[in-house]
């Protein structure tokens, strides 16, 4: 099973500013790599998929980058509505089979 | 559009069963790659195990195998999970999450459901 560790668990940014997260898989996933957003009392939002590719109707300021086993998730320039949690996955080929990180905590 | 609209909220007692249904409404159960996720209060995101109707293949994570049965339903679109032997540690909102099959059995988690909070107590 492919463990996938993510890090800070928290990180404090101010608005304005440029958050980087990370994300670390067990072993090799080469592209297959996702990053999602969940704000409180709501379900998760795809945010990047194939490691750098936004998904539809996701802002320029969210960029993602890595492969093999290192990956980032970049969000220039923090606007208000971006504090909030964000998990990385991981899928497998075949059959497919997916598993998160833990999350990172976006706080102001 | 695709939307998720899951059944509602359930209250179990320890070591009955849950069923929770996801209906793929503005698309077609048969082309898509549904998943289950769940999310205990105050915890991170584990994923249970997913679907695709169109190859008729079910996988799951290792810690659910034998517990869980993932079901779709072509003719109402709809996708199912039910969970066994249910204990106060399944206290959780499930969510249905899925897209479009690509590349002959790939998908994205595109779109979500609304979530479905099963509270297990005796």
């Amino acid at each position: 099973e492919i463990v996938m560790t993510q890090s800070p668990a928290t990180l404090s940014v101010s608005p304005g500013e440029r958050a980087t997260l990370s994300c670390r898989a067990s072993q090799n996933i080469n592209f297959n790599l996702a990053w999602f957003q969940q704000k409180p009392g709501q379900a998760p939002r795809l945010l990047i998929h194939g490691a750098s590719t936004r998904a539809t109707g996701i802002p320029a300021r969210f960029s993602g980058s890595g492969s093999g086993t290192e990956f980032t998730l970049t969000i220039s320039s923090l606007q208000s509505e971006d504090f909030a949690v964000y998990y990385c996955q991981q899928f497998n080929n075949w059959p497919p089979a997916f598993s998160f990180g833990q999350g990172t905590k976006l706080e102001i | 559009q695709v939307q998720l609209v899951q059944s509602g909220a359930e209250v179990k007692k320890p070591g009955s069963s849950v069923k929770v249904s996801c209906k793929v409404s503005g698309g077609n159960v048969k082309n898509y790659g549904l998943s289950w996720v769940r999310q205990a209060p105050g915890q991170g995101l584990e994923w249970m195990g997913g679907i695709m109707a169109a190859l008729r293949a079910a996988n799951y994570a290792q810690k659910f195998q034998g517990r869980v049965t993932i079901t779709a339903d072509e003719s109402t679109s709809t996708g199912f999970i039910e969970v066994n032997r249910l204990s106060s540690e399944d206290t959780a909102v499930y969510y249905c999450a899925g897209g479009s099959l690509y590349s002959g059995g790939k998908y994205h988690f595109d779109h979500w459901g609304q979530g479905a909070l099963v509270f297990v107590s005796s």
